[in-house]
């Protein structure tokens, strides 16, 4: 079955970074853009990050804009999600998340994510 | 950047009953709305995509409607799973957005 694994959450301190990866399987992965989608404790959810199925095209949201890097092997069935500068307002549980394609930018398969937590 | 706007934030029901939740866009979003819905300790499910069209495996009990800046979210007769926090997200523009959660509790 479609199943998206995430892993490499953890606690770091205000400043370092981090890389995310979510391992995916059931599915032609080479074939799908791909999304990271973050909640805060207690908070709605937030779009995070994009990369077309190929690689070529990628969008951040501002909030993470320079400091926080999608890419994605298609060799391997990962994405991944390199964050640097980490800040405390970065505390969240990350989530990879399969585009529906079509139509695009819907996220129809989520993985159970991963908590990342900023702190000193 | 797309605003969305939900309301209520909460709505109290009884098992059974119909739910009405809204959605509004800062700007026309044309019809690409989407809706989830997310249960304690689990991620979001996708319920609805471009305002009306229901996911693989979701119920005719949920149906969206709307275009342009208004949409809603109903689910005709409420069962116990349904109680969760529903999102709305619109994928018009970058950047994608997605409302602040309505929480369907139970009455």
């Amino acid at each position: 079955q479609v199943q998206l694994v995430e892993s490499g959450g953890g606690v770091v301190q205000p400043g370092r970074s981090l890389r995310l990866s979510c391992a995916v399987s059931g599915f032609t992965f080479s074939n799908y853009d791909m999304h990271w989608v973050r909640q805060a404790p207690g908070k709605g959810l937030e779009w995070v990050a994009f990369i077309s199925y190929d690689g070529s095209n990628k969008y951040y949201a501002d909030s993470v804009k320079g400091r926080f890097t999608i890419s994605r092997d298609n060799s391997k069935n990962t994405l991944y999600l390199q964050m640097n500068s980490l800040r405390a307002e970065d505390t969240a549980v990350y989530y990879c998340a399969k585009d529906l394609s079509p139509p695009p930018k819907v996220f129809d398969i989520w993985g159970q994510g991963t908590m990342v937590t900023v702190s000193s | 950047e797309i605003v969305l706007t939900q309301s209520p934030a909460t709505l109290s029901l009884s098992p059974g009953e119909r739910a009405t939740l809204s959605c509004r866009a800062s700007q026309s979003v044309g019809s690409y709305l989407a809706w989830y819905q997310q249960k304690p300790g689990q991620a979001p499910r996708l319920l609805i995509y471009d305002a009306s069209n229901r996911a693989t495996g979701i119920p005719a009990t949920f149906s969206g409607g709307g275009s342009g800046t208004d949409f809603t979210l109903t689910i005709s007769s409420l069962e116990p799973e349904d109680f969760a926090v529903y999102y709305c997200q619109q994928r018009s523009n970058w950047p994608l957005t997605f409302g602040q959660g309505t929480k369907v509790e139970i009455k």
